[in-house]
């Protein structure tokens, strides 16, 4: 079965410290994707990953990807308010590149002043 | 650019209904998708296509239909709505590199 699993699915955290969400996958992909859900609106997307070592960072956010152990970290650096949000993997599982999304379940950040 | 426009943005729907959720991008964009989003939980794949003409199944298509006739229209059918069918749907549009645009959603009530 196709499963993307994120963790943790809930994260409070203080202004200023770090965090990472982690997301696993249970099979072979080398297109990652992440995304900001703010309350009741649509998804932003933040970072594409597209190879085994791939690394980007936009701000106090750095995505990375594993594909060997199937995992994409998203690391959170000195945390503010306006980070708080949902956070979504989504794996390419498609042979021919079609783009079908499987996501995880998502990860709510609360960051409190 | 308009980017993906959805209407309607909200709608109610007896049991047993029938009702198509538009989706229109403006960007050229040859390969689209519509997803389902349940409180709490990630999207599910409902149906995509990768051009006009063209379409598949995705994770959970069952109780809806989809055409293509146009690049930028991708409608989809809901002909006998359920209340298990209550959920926000998105539309997304992508070129033929990777990233996904995706619209603001039709939240659908079904009682």
């Amino acid at each position: 079965e196709l499963k993307v699993e994120q963790n943790p699915l809930f994260l409070s955290m203080q202004e200023g410290k770090n965090y990472t969400i982690y997301c696993n996958y249970s099979t072979t992909s080398d297109r990652l994707y992440w995304y900001r859900q703010d309350p009741g609106k649509s998804l932003e997307s933040l970072f594409v990953l597209l190879s085994n070592g791939a690394v980007k960072q936009e701000g106090r956010l750095m995505a990375s990807l594993d594909t060997k152990a199937r995992l994409s970290t998203l690391h959170i650096t000195a945390a503010v308010h306006d980070l708080s949000a949902t956070y979504f993997c989504a794996v390419d599982m498609s042979a021919g590149n079609t783009g079908k999304l499987i996501f995880g379940q998502g990860t709510t950040l609360q960051v409190k002043p | 650019n308009a980017g993906v426009t959805q209407t309607p943005k909200f709608r109610i729907l007896k049991i047993g209904q029938s009702m198509t959720l538009q989706c229109t991008q403006d960007m050229n964009h040859n390969y689209m998708y519509w997803y389902r989003q349940d409180p709490g939980m990630g999207l599910k794949l409902i149906y995509y296509s990768v051009g006009a003409g063209i379409t598949d199944k995705g994770e959970v298509p069952n109780g809806y239909n989809v055409s293509r006739s146009t690049t930028e229209d991708f409608p989809l059918r809901l002909e006998l709505a359920a209340p298990s069918q209550t959920s926000v749907y998105f539309c997304a549009s992508r070129p033929t590199s990777y990233e996904q645009y995706f619209g603001p959603g039709t939240r659908l009530t079904v009682t």
